[in-house]
């Protein structure tokens, strides 16, 4: 049974571009989160999808969006690149109001 | 919003030392996860645990709701035990959870 799976690993983008990133739920998991982890702090909520809504945004601009489609995978959009965008990028998946997992992470660097 | 504060911010032992990380927040929540963070970034579920105790192997971890704090348990450290250790509680708000972080403890079990 594969894990939660996120793409791409790594990224590098400069000042004002955008960037999407992608999640995979464990199977049997209908809920993705995405939280921002900052060097040497813990995770903060970004939004969460259920039945392909967003359910709940944390504390975010608008330049952040996302979407889950029909096979409960997600993507991050962030549009207008900042230097504070760069962090980690975790998914997590779950069922519904059940415990979380958590991909691998994607580590973007904003130039 | 829900406050989650961490203690001790940094731990180091000897292998085969016991340690114990503190957990508080500051309202009452639906659940909380212990996690840990390798150095790679991947958080790797630990656990799911509201109230009362649990154990796996030489962790263990005991949540006392009506206290708001909770303890986790780590006998007989091994070097890869090392990382940061991260509690989250869960709070349903607006017809969704989300996960609230704390900023976590960094072990480092010397040799």
């Amino acid at each position: 049974d594969a894990g939660v799976t996120q793409s791409p690993t790594h990224l590098i983008k400069t000042r004002g571009q955008q960037v999407t990133l992608r999640c995979s739920p464990k199977s049997g998991h209908d809920t993705v989160s995405w939280y921002q982890q900052a060097l040497g702090q813990g995770p903060q909520f970004i939004f969460q999808y259920y039945e392909e809504e967003e359910r709940q945004r944390g504390n975010f601009p608008d330049r952040f969006s996302g979407h889950q489609f029909p096979n409960y995978s997600s993507e991050l959009n962030v549009n207008a690149l900042l230097l504070g965008d760069s962090a980690l990028y975790l998914c997590a998946s779950s069922a519904w109001g059940d415990e979380q997992f958590f991909g691998p992470g994607t580590r973007l660097t904003v130039l | 919003g829900i406050q989650v504060e961490q203690s001790p911010p940094d731990l180091i032992l000897q292998e085969g030392a016991n340690s114990t990380l503190r957990c508080n927040f500051s309202d009452s929540v639906n659940n909380l996860q212990w996690f840990h963070q390798n150095p790679w970034g991947q958080l790797i579920n630990l656990f799911y645990i509201p109230s009362g105790t649990k154990q796996n192997g030489r962790l263990s971890a005991t949540t006392v709701a009506t206290e708001r704090y909770s303890l986790l348990y780590i006998s007989s450290s091994q070097t890869t035990d090392s990382g940061v250790y991260f509690c989250a509680v869960k709070r349903w708000i607006q017809g969704a959870q989300k996960l609230v972080f704390g900023q976590g403890t960094r072990l480092t079990i010397n040799p």
